[in-house]
């Protein structure tokens, strides 16, 4: 499947590194998403963007910053991350904010040493 | 918020028998009740959804049911095959949550051929 695109889909990096996720949708959507799954825990929302604008940070560290150029394209920049970070970070969107059918991405899954 | 409660957390059936998982959640405002699919390794993938209008939806060996009064609802699979091994999510949201899934925690179901 190619609608939603994530790159890189496995990276490792240490607790002081700079490292940056990168979600591409090719399915003409508005809103994209960032969630965190780590085992045994329900997926987790990060952030959410509609029309590019941030319209949701769930109490996020500040270590993850996200930035969205355009309506395709969503990174996640990751900064001096914990070992408790590691985990599959899943992009997701949909045609706005109010549908809420979201379709996912294959996630990349970072591990933090 | 919202809070979704999913049961069981693992299942385990034989091939040609039943499954089926259920799902609490808190706020009576919800109106949208996605489950989502997710192979080993692989995205999540939305196989059926229902709405508040509705008591039940089938799609083939997949349906669903909501019970609004007791805020819950279930996902029943008929016929199981090996290929419906897999970790089965289900969700809710609401208008008052910004549309926001809400997740279970996941049950990992095993058809034993």
């Amino acid at each position: 499947e190619t609608g939603v695109t994530q790159t890189p889909r496995h990276l490792v990096m240490g607790m002081t590194n700079k490292k940056s996720l990168k979600c591409e949708q090719h399915l003409g959507h508005n809103a994209m998403y960032w969630y965190k799954q780590s085992a045994k825990k329900p997926l987790e929302l990060m952030f959410v963007y509609n029309f590019k604008e941030q319209t949701e940070n769930n109490s996020v560290p500040s270590r993850f910053s996200p930035e969205c150029p355009n309506s395709s394209h969503l990174f996640l920049h990751l900064h001096t991350l914990q070992p408790e970070d590691s985990a599959l970070y899943l992009c997701a969107s949909s045609q706005d904010r109010l549908s809420e059918t979201q379709y996912f991405g294959p996630g990349t899954r970072l591990l933090v040493l | 918020g919202e809070n979704v409660e999913q049961h069981p957390s693992t299942l385990s059936v034989q091939e040609g028998d039943s499954a089926v998982i259920k799902c609490t959640y808190s706020d009576s405002a919800s109106n949208y009740f996605p489950w989502y699919k997710q192979e080993l390794g692989k995205r999540p993938q939305l196989i059926i959804d229902i709405r508040s209008n509705v008591g039940e939806k089938k799609d083939q060996r997949i349906a669903v049911t909501l019970n609004k009064t007791a805020k819950h609802f279930s996902l029943h699979i008929t016929e199981t095959q090996p290929e419906d091994s897999a970790v089965y999510f289900c969700a809710a949201s609401s208008p008052g949550s910004n549309y926001k899934l809400t997740f279970g925690k996941g049950t990992l179901l095993t058809v034993n051929p």
